[in-house]
């Protein structure tokens, strides 16, 4: 069965400081990955996506993520993160093989950009 | 386009009632989902629907039912309304075959208090 793992429930980081978040996942078959962004009191957003090919992805805002298979990682980067960064981040996976397109959401990790 | 949209905002039940939650999409994509959120465990699934007239249930579909009789509409029905389903619902849709596959796309949430 699928799982996806974020262990970092919270991440206080300053402004313009650079910033990982991390998410592994467990899955016996390829897999697409996700990394989405919910603000305060709002639904999520799309902020990239792995479905194949080069295994750095860039996404909206700055944000970009590296798959690693044989780490079963995908974690999320920014090299200088902003006020307006600050929101929840949740890392997603779908199985690639299945069709079902059913998704697995990790728990999330609250990202506080300080000043 | 209105993508997703989800009726009422927010909601107050007494134990032992029962409602809808409605959602609907102008994207014409087949996938829809139901989620609930609750603080610190991520997006679970409760129902989805591949298209009109199919359903089926995710992780934790007790004490809901859904129906899709439409491309456009997903409603999510609560009979007996319980205080452990007190949480954030959110539709979501996913489209098939195009730039955009495997995204998903969600609602702005409905807060449901069960008292």
């Amino acid at each position: 069965a699928q799982s996806v793992t974020q262990l970092d429930s919270q991440v206080p980081v300053f402004e313009e400081a650079p910033v990982e978040l991390r998410c592994n996942y467990s899955s016996s078959v390829s897999v697409y990955l996700f990394w989405y962004v919910q603000y305060p009191n709002q639904g999520l957003q799309l902020l990239l996506k792995y479905l194949s090919g080069s295994t750095l992805v860039k996404g909206i805002n700055g944000f970009e993520a590296e798959f690693n298979k044989s780490q079963t990682s995908f974690h999320l980067r920014k090299p200088s993160v902003h006020i307006s960064d600050t929101a929840e981040y949740f890392c997603a996976v779908s199985e690639s093989t299945s069709g079902t397109y059913k998704y697995i959401f990790g728990t999330g990790t609250r990202l506080k950009v300080l000043a | 386009n209105a993508g997703v949209t989800q009726t009422p905002k927010f909601r107050i039940l007494k134990i032992g009632q029962s409602m809808t939650l409605q959602c609907a999409q102008d994207m014409n994509h087949n996938y829809m989902y139901w989620y609930r959120q609750d603080p610190g465990m991520g997006l679970k699934l409760i129902y989805y629907s591949v298209g009109a007239g199919i359903t089926d249930k995710g992780e934790v579909p007790n004490g809901y039912n859904v129906s899709r009789s439409t491309t456009e509409d997903f409603p999510l029905r609560l009979e007996l309304a319980a205080p452990s389903q007190t949480s954030v619902y959110f539709c979501a849709t996913t489209g098939t075959g195009d730039s955009n596959s495997y995204e998903q796309y969600f609602g702005p949430g409905t807060r449901l208090t069960v008292t």
